[in-house]
């Protein structure tokens, strides 16, 4: 089966710029999370998707970060404005439901905030 | 805030050697996994430990949970140059909405 797939791969922007990311989930996986991974970090949830409603976002920095699954399928995560600190990679993964059991993670995008 | 606590940070070790890694974590859990990461990759899953379980077999993986200490391990058996990544423990925090918490990671380089 196909993985989950994002875009960009890489980007590169300046601070006070805006971005989005792109993912496409796994067919037929109903949960979808953005993660994010600090350099030397592990992955931090950002939200938690269940088909095209919002779980979790208790870690999404409303100020500036938005993300929606309007179909229940692809999903994007925006920021804006982007800040230096927001330099990472950004982790999208999927799973068949809402219970506990293993996430597939696509291979991320880097943003680099200059 | 992360939840596991992977011990040591990094590891360096020779082809054929073992590799064991360390996972501490906080709460209460119904199960506990790890994953690996290849550099500039995502994260792969490598095997999934229920709370009720306290050992787990995969291949060269084994894995072990101690509830009581809060504490799990991950041994890697005979291991190769294509092991070298970074390893990863993630727990549920007792939650069942699917949703894992994951510690720093232990970077384990092994030579050829």
């Amino acid at each position: 089966e196909a993985g989950v797939a994002q875009s960009p791969r890489y980007k590169i922007i300046e601070k006070r710029q805006s971005v989005a990311f792109w993912c496409n989930p796994i067919s037929g996986h109903a949960t979808l999370y953005w993660y994010q991974q600090i350099l030397g970090q592990g992955p931090k949830l950002l939200i938690q998707f269940q088909n095209n409603g919002v779980v979790d976002d208790s870690q999404l920095p409303k100020d500036r970060f938005s993300a929606e699954r309007l179909k229940g399928v692809d999903s994007t995560l925006k920021i804006q404005p982007a800040k230096l600190e927001d330099s990472a990679v950004y982790l999208c993964a999927s799973s068949r439901q809402t219970s506990n059991e293993k996430l597939f993670f696509g291979s991320g995008t880097q943003l680099s905030v200059l | 805030s992360q939840q596991g606590e992977e011990d040591p940070q990094a590891l360096s070790i020779q082809e054929g050697e073992n590799a064991t890694m360390n996972c501490s974590y906080k709460t209460s859990i119904n199960n506990l996994q790890w994953y690996r990461q290849n550099s500039g990759r995502g994260l792969v899953h490598l095997i999934l430990i229920r709370s009720n379980e306290r050992e787990k077999h995969s291949g060269r993986l084994r894995v072990t949970l101690d509830t009581s200490k809060k504490s799990s391990s991950l041994l890697i058996t005979a291991s190769r140059a294509a092991d070298t990544a970074s390893y990863f423990c993630a727990t549920d925090r007792g939650s069942t909405l699917g949703r894992l918490y994951f510690g720093r990671g232990t970077q384990l380089t092994v030579w050829p």
